[in-house]
């Protein structure tokens, strides 16, 4: 049973930079998964931020692409967010999750870490 | 991007009650749609995918239906867990942009 577990920081300041990471245990980060990134505001809900495979290929959601990577550590069996240049707007519980693209089932979210929350303020 | 809305925002409901969610899409996703629930404090869980497939665990209770730019999510007999806030997702095309939800609450 795969578990995913989410790390880093519960505050950061305007301008910085936030890195959380996400534990995968139960299972391996080198499978036929995707493994993303979704955040939930009081705002604007839940918000897809990005996805990437094994491989190191990643998609981004298009409104955040010029502040978030994201990558994975095979040895660690993890991967990690990072978003630049934070706002106040940036604050949110911030999920990590695995994708499954089942045949005939498309894109799919069937795992999901506990979630962090990140504030941004000074 | 895809945007998607529901309704009701919300709803109050008695246990053993037919609930019926609604989930619109603004362009046509043939059947790429998903269904989550999330109760407060907890990471959302996955109900059903491409509109209608109930997923492993999922009971019989919950029905998806739709295709195209408009869906449903049924509930029949609730149950007292099955008070949460649902979300549809789009799963056509990247981003992947999730409804704004409807929340299930007790009559």
């Amino acid at each position: 049973q795969v578990q995913l577990q989410e790390s880093g920081p519960g505050l950061v300041k305007p301008s910085e930079t936030l890195s959380l990471t996400c534990a995968v245990s139960g299972g391996t980060v080198i499978s036929s998964s995707w493994w993303t990134w979704v955040r939930q505001s009081p705002g604007k809900g839940l918000e897809y931020i990005g996805e990437i495979y094994h491989s190191g290929a990643a998609t981004y959601n298009p409104s955040l692409k010029s502040r978030v990577t994201i990558s994975v550590d095979k040895s660690k069996n993890q991967f990690s967010l990072r978003m630049k240049s934070l706002t106040a707007a940036d604050t949110a519980v911030y999920y990590c999750a695995r994708v499954r693209y089942d045949f005939g089932e498309g894109h799919k979210i069937d795992k999901w870490g506990q979630g962090t929350l990140v504030i941004v303020s000074s | 991007d895809i945007q998607m809305s529901q309704s009701p925002s919300s709803l109050s409901a008695s246990v053993g009650d037919t609930v019926t969610i609604s989930c619109r899409a603004t362009q046509n996703i043939t059947t790429y749609l998903n269904w989550y629930h999330q109760k407060p404090g907890k990471a959302p869980t996955l109900l059903v995918a491409v509109a209608s497939n109930l997923q492993s665990g999922v009971p019989s209770r919950f029905t998806g239906s739709g295709s195209g730019t408009d869906f449903t999510l049924t509930i029949s007999s609730l149950q007292p867990e099955d008070f949460a806030t649902y979300y549809c997702q789009q799963s056509y095309t990247s981003p992947f942009t999730f409804g704004p939800g409807t929340k299930v609450g007790v009559k």
